[in-house]
């Protein structure tokens, strides 16, 4: 079974903290995302990386940005975190072996920023 | 762009009810489609997904979902409830060929009382 891996559920910061959060998947997926969820918009991607050291913008990118140095790792860094970035943060990976191939997700990252 | 309705925020059904979840997408061709599941304090699960072929999918868990193309619609359903399937449910999109954005709709919470 495929396992997604953030290392927090849940995290309390202040405005203007710079915030890391991490990802790790263990079947050598290709892609990994970073959605963000809230209530009543669904799932909406932040960045989305097909390789290490590569990245895309995804719909939502300002204040956000993101490294990948190793295929299993994927990470979301909040600059200058503010309070409109309170949210559930979800991270995914997929294999690219087929375009009907599944996103598999972590269990998310509640964070609150103060 | 690609998008997705899910007209229902919340809907509560009684347990051993059916149960039918509307989801329309907006694409000018048959996009890959998908039903996902999200248990509280849990990431996302795939539940069923359409490419191509029969209109009618099977999923996990007793949940079937049908690909109309008249009318851009891609419905979960479940003959029989059960308590456990409280959860969000989320329709989500992707084009096919190219690299693999999925685009999710809004959700739809379901309760399931006694």
């Amino acid at each position: 079974d495929v396992k997604v891996t953030q290392s927090s559920r849940y995290l309390v910061k202040r405005t203007g903290e710079k915030v890391f959060l991490e990802c790790v998947q263990d079947m050598d997926h290709e892609n990994m995302f970073w959605y963000r969820q809230d209530p009543g918009l669904g799932l909406r991607l932040i960045y989305f990386s097909y390789d290490v050291k590569m990245k895309e913008k995804g719909d939502i990118p300002e204040g956000y940005s993101v490294s990948r140095e190793k295929k299993e790792r994927f990470s979301l860094i909040l600059e200058s975190a503010s309070t409109n970035q309170t949210s559930m943060y979800l991270c995914a990976s997929q294999r690219v072996s087929s375009y009907n191939s599944p996103l598999h997700f972590g269990n998310g990252t509640r964070l609150t920023v103060t | 762009a690609q998008s997705v309705t899910q007209p229902d925020i919340h809907i509560t059904v009684s347990e051993g009810a059916s149960l039918e979840l509307r989801c329309n997408y907006s694409y000018g061709a048959t996009p890959y489609l998908f039903w996902y599941v999200q248990s509280p304090g849990q990431g996302l699960q795939l539940l069923l997904k359409y490419f191509s072929g029969d209109t009618l999918v099977q999923g996990i868990k007793g949940f079937e979902a049908e690909f109309k193309r008249s009318q851009s619609s891609f419905n979960l359903r479940k003959p029989s409830v059960h308590w456990s399937d409280a959860a969000e449910y989320f329709c989500a999109v992707k084009i096919p060929g190219g690299y693999q954005k999925v685009t999710f709709g809004t959700g739809t919470k379901l309760q399931v009382i006694p």
